[in-house]
């Protein structure tokens, strides 16, 4: 079966950093996303890998492990608005977003 | 501004009632998709459509159907709702490929909070 893996909470404080894991299975890959969604709203588009390594943007990276099906992302420089959940979905051989339940991420002053 | 709209934004409905969830893009896109947000779980598909004309079944089609009559509208119909269709409802749209990232990013509408007693 497909299985997604992220931790359902996790508590960062202002200005520090913060590395939000996601291990998948999939019956084939064709690229990973993630998204944010604060609450109550959409989620919305943050990154996307398709080669092993890590992709940078600003404060936000994502990183790629093809062989360990494993990624993260990494938030720098932790503002208060970046409280949201984070969304890991990887694309499957039939290029279907496969998406985790979401790590909740809550920012302390 | 360019995007998905969704109506209604909430509903309460009684079960065995009927319910159409209306979508629509104006950003000419392709596919189309509706998804349930559930607490504890990931986004489920529920269906989809990659072109104006055609359909098909995701994750979870059981209890709802959708038509695709044009490009721009995406409607997800319950025929008879049952308390488990309780849910948060997204819709979203992609192209086939975003020029920037490469990639099929999906842009999410606001979202139907709808509760079935």
């Amino acid at each position: 079966g497909q299985n997604i893996d992220q931790p359902t909470e996790m508590t960062a404080t202002e200005g520090a950093i913060v590395q939000i894991n996601c291990t998948y299975q999939t019956s084939g890959f064709n690229g990973l996303f993630w998204y944010q969604q604060h609450a109550g709203e959409a989620p919305t588009f943050l990154s996307y890998n398709v080669l092993d390594g890590l992709e940078e943007k600003g404060r936000f990276s994502s990183f790629l492990s093809r062989s360990k099906g494993y990624s993260y992302l990494l938030l720098k420089e932790l503002q208060m608005k970046d409280s949201a959940s984070y969304l890991c979905a990887p694309i499957d051989s039939n290029y279907q977003l496969i998406w985790g339940a979401g790590t909740k991420l809550i920012i302390k002053p | 501004t360019a995007g998905i709209t969704q109506a209604p934004t909430s509903q309460i409905l009684a079960a065995g009632r009927s319910m159409t969830l209306r979508c629509t893009q104006d950003m000419r896109h392709n596919a189309m998709y509706w998804y349930r947000q559930d607490l504890g779980l990931g986004l489920r598909l529920i269906h989809y459509s990659n072109t104006a004309g055609t359909t098909g079944k995701g994750e979870v089609p059981d209890g709802y159907s959708v038509s695709r009559a044009n490009t721009d509208d995406f409607p997800l119909t319950l025929a008879s709702a049952v308390p488990s269709q309780t849910s948060v409802y997204f819709c979203a749209s992609s192209d086939s490929w975003d020029s920037g990232t490469g990639a099929n990013v999906l842009t999410f509408g606001a979202g139907s909070r709808l509760t079935v007693l």
